[in-house]
Protein backbone atom coordinates (compact mmCIF):
# COMPACT_ATOMS: atom_id res chain seq x y z
CA UNK A 1 0.00 0.00 0.00
CA UNK A 2 1.60 3.40 -0.89
CA UNK A 3 2.51 5.58 1.57
CA UNK A 4 3.67 8.68 2.86
CA UNK A 5 7.61 8.53 4.01
CA UNK A 6 9.43 11.21 6.23
CA UNK A 7 13.31 11.52 6.55
CA UNK A 8 15.01 12.33 8.70
CA UNK A 9 12.85 10.62 11.56
CA UNK A 10 15.01 11.94 14.64
CA UNK A 11 16.69 15.53 14.50
CA UNK A 12 18.93 17.25 17.26
CA UNK A 13 19.77 21.13 16.11
CA UNK A 14 20.92 23.90 17.39
CA UNK A 15 19.00 26.84 18.34
CA UNK A 16 19.09 29.50 15.38
CA UNK A 17 20.51 26.19 12.84
CA UNK A 18 18.58 25.80 9.87
CA UNK A 19 16.60 22.36 9.30
CA UNK A 20 14.78 21.26 6.33
CA UNK A 21 12.69 18.15 6.80
CA UNK A 22 11.97 15.80 4.23
CA UNK A 23 8.53 14.21 2.80
CA UNK A 24 7.99 11.78 -0.12
CA UNK A 25 4.07 12.24 -0.66
CA UNK A 26 1.92 9.53 -2.20
CA UNK A 27 2.83 9.54 -6.02
CA UNK A 28 -0.42 10.11 -7.53
CA UNK A 29 -1.80 12.67 -4.40
CA UNK A 30 -1.22 16.18 -5.63
CA UNK A 31 -2.16 18.24 -2.43
CA UNK A 32 0.60 18.26 0.36
CA UNK A 33 0.29 19.55 4.00
CA UNK A 34 2.50 20.09 6.56
CA UNK A 35 1.68 19.86 10.59
CA UNK A 36 3.19 20.04 13.74
CA UNK A 37 2.49 18.00 17.56
CA UNK A 38 4.50 19.65 20.15
CA UNK A 39 4.46 17.05 22.73
CA UNK A 40 1.19 16.62 24.89
CA UNK A 41 -0.75 19.00 22.29
CA UNK A 42 -2.85 18.87 19.36
CA UNK A 43 -1.71 18.46 16.33
CA UNK A 44 -1.70 21.85 14.61
CA UNK A 45 -2.22 23.02 10.69
CA UNK A 46 1.23 24.83 9.19
CA UNK A 47 0.63 25.06 5.58
CA UNK A 48 -1.28 23.29 2.58
CA UNK A 49 0.47 23.72 -0.93
CA UNK A 50 -0.97 22.39 -4.56
CA UNK A 51 0.48 23.67 -8.23
CA UNK A 52 3.56 24.78 -6.58
CA UNK A 53 2.62 27.13 -4.19
CA UNK A 54 0.83 27.83 -0.65
CA UNK A 55 -3.28 27.53 -1.08
CA UNK A 56 -3.01 28.01 2.93
CA UNK A 57 -0.82 28.77 5.84
CA UNK A 58 -1.27 29.14 9.98
CA UNK A 59 -0.57 32.14 11.69
CA UNK A 60 2.33 29.32 13.24
CA UNK A 61 3.84 29.07 9.48
CA UNK A 62 5.41 32.84 9.67
CA UNK A 63 8.88 34.09 7.67
CA UNK A 64 11.23 31.28 9.34
CA UNK A 65 8.95 28.64 7.42
CA UNK A 66 9.30 27.94 3.77
CA UNK A 67 7.91 24.63 1.61
CA UNK A 68 9.05 23.59 -1.47
CA UNK A 69 8.28 20.60 -4.10
CA UNK A 70 12.28 20.70 -5.70
CA UNK A 71 11.68 17.79 -7.80
CA UNK A 72 8.76 15.83 -8.85
CA UNK A 73 9.08 13.60 -5.49
CA UNK A 74 10.02 15.39 -2.70
CA UNK A 75 8.40 17.96 -0.30
CA UNK A 76 10.24 20.03 2.00
CA UNK A 77 9.62 22.02 5.34
CA UNK A 78 12.68 24.40 5.83
CA UNK A 79 12.81 26.14 9.37
CA UNK A 80 15.22 28.99 9.04
CA UNK A 81 16.69 29.90 12.72
CA UNK A 82 15.25 27.36 14.68
CA UNK A 83 13.88 28.12 18.35
CA UNK A 84 13.55 26.49 21.30
CA UNK A 85 9.89 26.57 20.80
CA UNK A 86 10.36 24.42 17.66
CA UNK A 87 11.14 21.07 19.12
CA UNK A 88 7.62 19.29 18.23
CA UNK A 89 6.54 16.09 15.89
CA UNK A 90 6.21 17.45 12.21
CA UNK A 91 4.07 15.46 10.04
CA UNK A 92 3.70 15.76 6.36
CA UNK A 93 0.34 14.51 4.77
CA UNK A 94 -0.72 14.51 0.97
CA UNK A 95 -4.22 13.43 -0.26
CA UNK A 96 -5.61 12.78 -3.81
CA UNK A 97 -8.39 15.30 -4.10
CA UNK A 98 -8.37 18.53 -1.46
CA UNK A 99 -10.59 18.43 1.92
CA UNK A 100 -13.28 15.85 1.15
CA UNK A 101 -10.74 12.96 0.45
CA UNK A 102 -8.36 10.79 2.39
CA UNK A 103 -5.20 13.34 4.10
CA UNK A 104 -2.56 10.13 4.68
CA UNK A 105 0.28 11.00 7.39
CA UNK A 106 3.59 10.10 7.49
CA UNK A 107 5.18 8.59 10.56
CA UNK A 108 6.80 12.13 11.70
CA UNK A 109 10.16 13.85 12.29
CA UNK A 110 10.95 14.67 15.84
CA UNK A 111 12.61 17.82 15.96
CA UNK A 112 14.50 18.82 19.32
CA UNK A 113 16.15 22.18 19.13
CA UNK A 114 18.82 22.67 22.00
CA UNK B 1 -9.82 30.70 14.78
CA UNK B 2 -11.55 27.31 14.59
CA UNK B 3 -11.84 25.42 17.10
CA UNK B 4 -12.51 21.84 17.63
CA UNK B 5 -13.62 21.07 20.80
CA UNK B 6 -13.48 17.36 21.87
CA UNK B 7 -15.01 15.23 24.69
CA UNK B 8 -14.41 13.87 26.81
CA UNK B 9 -10.41 14.03 27.02
CA UNK B 10 -10.13 10.81 28.61
CA UNK B 11 -12.11 7.47 28.54
CA UNK B 12 -11.75 4.45 31.01
CA UNK B 13 -14.15 1.83 30.06
CA UNK B 14 -14.31 -1.92 30.20
CA UNK B 15 -14.27 -4.52 27.76
CA UNK B 16 -18.07 -4.60 25.97
CA UNK B 17 -19.36 -1.37 27.01
CA UNK B 18 -20.36 1.31 24.63
CA UNK B 19 -18.91 4.82 24.30
CA UNK B 20 -19.41 8.32 22.47
CA UNK B 21 -16.87 10.80 21.63
CA UNK B 22 -17.50 14.45 20.48
CA UNK B 23 -16.67 17.14 18.57
CA UNK B 24 -18.22 20.26 18.53
CA UNK B 25 -17.59 23.75 16.65
CA UNK B 26 -18.99 27.10 15.94
CA UNK B 27 -17.91 26.67 12.94
CA UNK B 28 -19.17 25.68 9.82
CA UNK B 29 -16.68 22.71 7.97
CA UNK B 30 -16.34 21.50 4.87
CA UNK B 31 -15.84 18.47 5.92
CA UNK B 32 -14.26 16.39 8.72
CA UNK B 33 -12.55 13.79 9.89
CA UNK B 34 -11.41 11.07 12.45
CA UNK B 35 -8.34 9.85 13.00
CA UNK B 36 -6.72 7.37 15.69
CA UNK B 37 -3.16 7.95 16.58
CA UNK B 38 -0.59 5.77 18.42
CA UNK B 39 2.00 7.15 20.24
CA UNK B 40 5.00 8.66 18.42
CA UNK B 41 3.21 8.03 14.99
CA UNK B 42 1.27 10.44 12.74
CA UNK B 43 -2.58 10.33 12.47
CA UNK B 44 -4.13 7.22 10.84
CA UNK B 45 -7.44 8.22 9.05
CA UNK B 46 -10.94 6.40 9.88
CA UNK B 47 -12.92 8.03 8.38
CA UNK B 48 -14.19 11.78 6.13
CA UNK B 49 -17.84 12.83 6.68
CA UNK B 50 -19.10 15.49 3.94
CA UNK B 51 -22.76 15.91 4.46
CA UNK B 52 -24.86 17.18 6.79
CA UNK B 53 -26.88 14.56 8.89
CA UNK B 54 -23.98 11.70 6.93
CA UNK B 55 -23.85 8.68 8.91
CA UNK B 56 -20.80 6.07 8.09
CA UNK B 57 -20.49 2.83 9.86
CA UNK B 58 -16.56 1.27 9.99
CA UNK B 59 -17.37 -2.54 11.95
CA UNK B 60 -17.93 -1.37 15.22
CA UNK B 61 -17.36 2.45 14.88
CA UNK B 62 -20.52 4.77 13.99
CA UNK B 63 -19.39 8.19 13.07
CA UNK B 64 -22.21 11.09 12.30
CA UNK B 65 -21.91 14.70 10.87
CA UNK B 66 -23.84 16.71 12.33
CA UNK B 67 -27.09 17.99 10.10
CA UNK B 68 -25.37 22.17 10.75
CA UNK B 69 -21.71 20.56 9.67
CA UNK B 70 -20.46 21.81 13.06
CA UNK B 71 -20.18 18.45 15.17
CA UNK B 72 -19.47 15.51 14.53
CA UNK B 73 -20.07 11.97 16.91
CA UNK B 74 -17.75 8.95 16.97
CA UNK B 75 -19.88 5.74 18.62
CA UNK B 76 -17.92 2.57 19.60
CA UNK B 77 -20.07 -0.49 20.06
CA UNK B 78 -19.08 -3.15 22.27
CA UNK B 79 -15.42 -1.63 23.18
CA UNK B 80 -12.51 -4.08 22.86
CA UNK B 81 -8.70 -3.00 24.12
CA UNK B 82 -7.40 -2.92 20.72
CA UNK B 83 -9.81 -0.18 20.44
CA UNK B 84 -7.22 1.83 23.13
CA UNK B 85 -5.92 4.78 21.81
CA UNK B 86 -5.84 8.40 20.52
CA UNK B 87 -9.23 9.58 18.54
CA UNK B 88 -8.62 12.78 16.91
CA UNK B 89 -11.40 14.30 15.15
CA UNK B 90 -10.09 17.33 12.38
CA UNK B 91 -12.34 19.63 10.68
CA UNK B 92 -11.58 21.02 7.03
CA UNK B 93 -12.37 24.62 6.90
CA UNK B 94 -12.53 25.91 3.25
CA UNK B 95 -11.48 22.61 2.01
CA UNK B 96 -8.02 23.49 2.20
CA UNK B 97 -7.16 24.31 6.00
CA UNK B 98 -7.62 21.60 9.03
CA UNK B 99 -8.30 22.02 12.21
CA UNK B 100 -7.51 19.31 14.56
CA UNK B 101 -9.26 18.65 18.42
CA UNK B 102 -7.64 17.92 21.37
CA UNK B 103 -8.36 14.73 21.57
CA UNK B 104 -9.94 11.72 23.11
CA UNK B 105 -7.63 9.18 25.05
CA UNK B 106 -9.55 6.21 25.64
CA UNK B 107 -8.82 3.05 27.38
CA UNK B 108 -10.44 -0.08 27.14
CA UNK B 109 -9.96 -2.68 29.67
CA UNK B 110 -10.45 -5.99 29.84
Amino acid sequence: EPEVTQTPSHQVTQMGQEVILRCVPISNHLYFYWYRQILGQKVEFLVSFYNNEISEKSEIFDDQFSVERPDGSNFTLKIRSTKLEDSAMYFCASSEVIGQETQYFGPGTRLLVL
Amino acid sequence: TQLLEQSPQFLSIQEGENLTVYCNSSSVFSSLQWYRQEPGEGPVLLVTVVTGGEVKKLKRLTFQFGDARKDSSLHITAAQPGDTGLYLCAGAYNFNKFYFGSGTKLNVKP
